[in-house]
C-alpha cells in the first residue's frame, strides 16, 4: 500500500502546547499534503510538500519532510482549542491520486 | 466559488435500495475523486477520474458500486443493492489535475444502510 501512515494515533494536549504528528509512507512520492478534518466535516487542505522540499511553514504549522526515512511531521506551535480535529498526511506515488493515512486526532484542551 | 458540492448530505435507507451521490466539483477542476471514510477502515479512494474519464477504479470495492462522470461539472456514485455495510461518509473531491495540486473536498454525504 502506498498509504500514509500518521503516528500518535491520538493526541492530547493543553492549549498554549506544541503538537506534533508523525506521518510514514512506503514508497516514494512526488508530494505530500497534510489535511485536517473537524468532527462531521469534510478535509480541509493544510499544507503541501514536495518531495524536493525539507520544511515548510504556514503561520503556526511546520511541515518537515525526510526523503530517506519516508516520513513527514506536522508541528503545530502554541496550540488552540480550535486546533482540535484529526490530522491526515497524503501521498502520491500516482501523479494526481493521493492515499490517506488513518489520522492523527488531536485534542486540544482549554 | 462555492467548492465541491454533494448532495444529499445525509442519506437513510433500507438494505437492498439503490442509492446515488451527487457531486458537483470546483469549475475548471479536471480531476475527480471518490472518497469513502469509515471507522475500520479510514479513507479509502474509490475510484478517480481525469477530464470526465475514470482513470482508476480498483478501489471500487464491488461490482455493486458504480460512478459516472457524464460532464465536467457533474459526477454520481451508485450503489445498487445497498448493504448495511456500505455504511460510511463518501467524500467527493476535486483538483486541476496537475502533478501536486490540492484536493479539495465536499463536505461529505452521510449514509446509513439499515
Amino acid at each position: 500500500s502506498q498509504q500514509g501512515e500518521e503516528d500518535p494515533q491520538a493526541l492530547s494536549i493543553q492549549e498554549g502546547e506544541n503538537a506534533t504528528m508523525n506521518c510514514s509512507y512506503k514508497t516514494s512520492i512526488n508530494n505530500l499534503q497534510w489535511y485536517r478534518q473537524n468532527s462531521g466535516r469534510g478535509l480541509v487542505h493544510l499544507i503541501l510538500i514536495r518531495s524536493n522540499e525539507r520544511e515548510k511553514h504556514s503561520g503556526r504549522l511546520r511541515v518537515t519532510l525526510d526523503t530517506s526515512k519516508k516520513s513527514s511531521s506536522l508541528l503545530i506551535t502554541a496550540s488552540r482549542a480550535a486546533d482540535t480535529a484529526s490530522y491526515f498526511c497524503a501521498t502520491d506515488a500516482e501523479g494526481d491520486k493521493f492515499y490517506f493515512g488513518s489520522g492523527t486526532k488531536l485534542n486540544v484542551k482549554p | 466559488d462555492a467548492g465541491v458540492i454533494q448532495s444529499p448530505r445525509h442519506e437513510v435507507t433500507e438494505m437492498g435500495q439503490e442509492v446515488t451521490l451527487r457531486c458537483k466539483p470546483i469549475s475548471g477542476h479536471n480531476s475527480l475523486f471518490w472518497y469513502r471514510q469509515t471507522m475500520m477502515r479510514g479513507l479509502e479512494l474509490l475510484i478517480y477520474f481525469n477530464n470526465n474519464v475514470p482513470i482508476d477504479d480498483s478501489g471500487m470495492p464491488e461490482d455493486r458500486f458504480s460512478a459516472k462522470m457524464p460532464n465536467a461539472s457533474f459526477s454520481t456514485l451508485k450503489i445498487q443493492p445497498s448493504e448495511p455495510r456500505d455504511s460510511a461518509v463518501y467524500f467527493c473531491a476535486s483538483s486541476l489535475g496537475q502533478n501536486g495540486n490540492t484536493i479539495y473536498f465536499g463536505e461529505g454525504s452521510w449514509l446509513t444502510v439499515v
